[in-house]
């Protein structure tokens, strides 16, 4: 069965705080992963994509990186402003729709 | 810039009385997606459009109907609204999922069922 499964379920950081956030895949047939940040109360906020084993993608804080079952999101040195839930979906599979995983709710303390 | 419009943004409604929310893009995406999320879940498919196209979701109650006049705009219907239907919908765009594009989101529309 296709299967996204993201850990931790929450993570509380200090301001500067570098971690990382794990995105598990089981998909037969990856099309694209994808990240978004969803802040609370609005819609996801688009992030990365990636598309093959080994790819790498950064933006400011955050860098997002491939394998052929999981994705890592790394977010160096955070800011309270980087607090929100992290989502990870896949197309792939039977399908071409997304699967989400339930998210990472990240908080960054000053 | 290229966007998802979600019109309104927060929606009061009674238990019974039919409600549309709207959604309309200016990315010239083919298809649209309409999703429900409630909270701290993940966002779950209702339906989406694939050019004129309509692709409903097994497990999406018959309560719900969608609506895609052109390529722009589409229409979430809930004809008789309950109180577990209250929810974020999202509308999403995309060009070609067949090849793994990226799905864009609006930013939602509250739903409260009173």
């Amino acid at each position: 069965e296709d299967q996204v499964t993201q850990s931790p379920e929450a993570l509380r950081l200090q301001e500067g705080e570098s971690s990382s956030l794990n995105c598990s895949y089981t998909v037969s047939g990856l099309r694209g992963l994808f990240w978004y940040r969803q802040d609370p109360g609005k819609g996801p906020e688009f992030l990365f994509t990636l598309y093959s084993a080994g790819e790498e993608k950064e933006k400011e804080r955050l860098k997002a990186t491939l394998t052929k079952k999981e994705s890592f999101l790394h977010i160096t040195a955070p800011k309270p402003e980087d607090s929100a839930t992290y989502l990870c979906a896949v197309n792939g599979g039977a399908t071409n729709k997304l699967i989400f995983g339930t998210g990472t709710l990240l908080a960054i303390q000053p | 810039d290229a966007m998802v419009i979600q019109n309104p943004r927060y929606q009061v409604t009674q238990f019974g009385k039919p409600v549309t929310l709207s959604c309309s893009q200016t990315l010239n995406h083919n298809v649209m997606y309409w999703y429900q999320q409630k909270s701290s879940q993940a966002p779950k498919l209702l339906f989406h459009y694939y050019d004129k196209d309509f692709n409903n979701e097994a497990d999406t109650p018959d309560n719900f109907q969608s609506r895609r006049p052109n390529t722009s705009f589409c229409f979430l219907d809930i004809r008789s609204p309950g109180l577990g239907d209250a929810a974020m919908y999202l509308c999403a765009t995309s060009r070609d999922p067949d090849r793994g594009e990226t799905q864009y989101f609006g930013p939602g529309t509250r739903l409260l069922v009173l």
